[in-house]
């Protein structure tokens, strides 16, 4: 079964700092990923997907098939990236735990 | 079109009785999930249809839950006899089968069982 990991539960910054999500994952063949994100009162949506290689928001996440993971990261967090971030295996239904992202003035 | 929607947004029951939720995907959509999420967890999948076949059940949907996808479009989660560890966010999301598979979620249902 595909699974992810996500191995931290709360990640605090301040705003400007360079921030890392980190998610693992943890089956064979070649994976396909995603970051949803949840923001405050908001609905969970997609934030970006491994196969597009895009940055949404300033956030990029490279698949690394020798570490087994797909991080996300962003040079510079700002207040309004605050939010539950989750990794998610495309075509499985298994989401990561997920991580709350504060981001501090 | 505005996206999916749920309904009731929250529903407040006693322990015993029974309650549905109705989730109304993106119209162009044939997949369709429901996720229960209680707090600090992430979604824990429940199930999902392709059209009007539901192709995959979690082993977390007892079988006090119940969902139905009777036309290809809306679904319906019931829950029989509930219980207060019932309590949850109801989640459904839908997605087209185009290769990406982006999940749309819609609102919720909050689910209070005293």
């Amino acid at each position: 079964a595909q699974r992810v990991t996500q191995p931290e539960k709360l990640l605090s910054v301040f705003k400007g700092a360079p921030v890392e999500l980190k998610c693992n994952y943890s089956y064979s063949g070649s994976p396909e990923l995603f970051w949803y994100v949840q923001y405050s009162r908001q609905r969970l949506q997609l934030l970006l997907r491994h196969i597009s290689r895009e940055s949404i928001k300033g956030f990029t996440a490279d698949l690394n098939k020798g570490e087994t993971s797909f991080h996300l990261k962003k040079p510079f967090a700002q207040e309004e990236d605050s939010a539950m971030y989750y990794c998610a295996p495309h075509n499985d239904m298994r989401f990561g735990a997920g991580t709350r992202l504060t981001v501090k003035p | 079109d505005t996206g999916v929607s749920q309904n009731p947004r929250h529903k407040i029951t006693k322990r015993g009785q029974n309650v549905t939720f109705r989730c109304d995907p993106i119209s162009e959509h044939n997949r369709l999930y429901w996720y229960r999420q209680t707090l600090g967890q992430g979604p824990e999948f429940l199930t999902y249809f392709q059209n009007e076949a539901q192709l995959e059940k979690s082993r977390l949907l007892s079988d006090r839950f119940s969902a139905e996808r009777p036309k290809g479009s809306f679904s319906t989660l019931e829950i029989q006899r509930t219980e207060q560890g019932d309590s949850a966010m109801y989640l459904c999301a839908s997605s087209l089968r185009d290769g990406t598979d982006t999940q749309y979620f819609g609102p919720g249902t909050r689910l209070t069982v005293l």
